[in-house]
């Protein structure tokens, strides 16, 4: 019972590299999610999806892009890594479409050199 | 728009206080959800509980318990007897039920409990 597993737990990134994040769920949850985790902020939402092949913006999409071509799977891809995306990553699945269980994944450290 | 305040950033008590996380949150919705996470020193986020806004009676789980006030848009959460490993940082986040279908989870900025042994 895996739960939602992040690749890789941390990365180190020189500015305009580009890489993915991978999330990848074995609940067969419909919703999914990707936070950033930024000191005195909070987690916010970067993009979500409420099934395969949907997918939409959080409150802080810029420079991030995601696909949901599975419902197992949500990477989070980075085209041009920037300082200012340092933070520490999470994916998120849910039960439900509204008010479900939230299940998170560990995380992933990102640093942006 | 949705928002959730926590205004306590830090605070500090002697293990067996008790201490209370206070949340505030706002929303157009009238259904919607109320969640507390709690994010130890190693990072991950462990979940603590979620109400509805239809249900208001408080919850009680062994030293946690947590008052729901809609007449005043609060959700806080008392630690009873505080232990060292209470130690973490607490966040509460907010789900809106009525609008889009989505799921989001809207989260405060956290407050970061240290319990003193």
């Amino acid at each position: 019972n895996a739960g939602v597993t992040q690749t890789p737990k941390f990365q180190v990134l020189k500015t305009g590299q580009s890489m993915t994040l991978q999330c990848a769920q074995d609940m067969n949850h419909e919703y999914m999610s990707w936070y950033r985790q930024d000191p005195g902020m909070g987690l916010r939402l970067i993009h979500y999806s409420v099934g395969a092949g949907i997918t939409d913006q959080g409150e802080v999409p810029n420079g991030y892009n995601v696909s949901r071509s599975t419902t197992e799977d949500f990477p989070l891809r980075l085209l041009s890594a920037a300082p200012s995306q340092t933070s520490v990553y999470f994916c998120a699945s849910s039960y439900s479409v509204q008010g479900g269980g939230y299940t998170f994944g560990s995380g992933t450290r990102l640093t942006v050199v | 728009a949705q928002k959730v305040t926590q205004a306590q950033t830090e605070i500090s008590v002697v293990e067996k206080e008790d201490v209370t996380l206070d949340c505030v949150y706002e929303t157009r919705d009238t259904t919607y959800y109320l969640f507390w996470y709690k994010q130890p020193p190693s990072g991950e986020l462990v979940f603590l509980i979620r109400r509805n806004s239809f249900d208001e009676q408080n919850e009680i789980s062994g030293r946690y318990s947590w008052n729901f006030q809609k007449s005043t848009s609060s959700f806080n959460f008392t630690i009873t007897a505080s232990q060292v490993v209470d130690s973490a940082v607490y966040f509460c986040a907010l789900s809106e039920g009525d609008s889009s279908g989505a799921n989001n989870l809207f989260f405060g900025t956290g407050t970061r409990l240290t319990v003193i042994p």
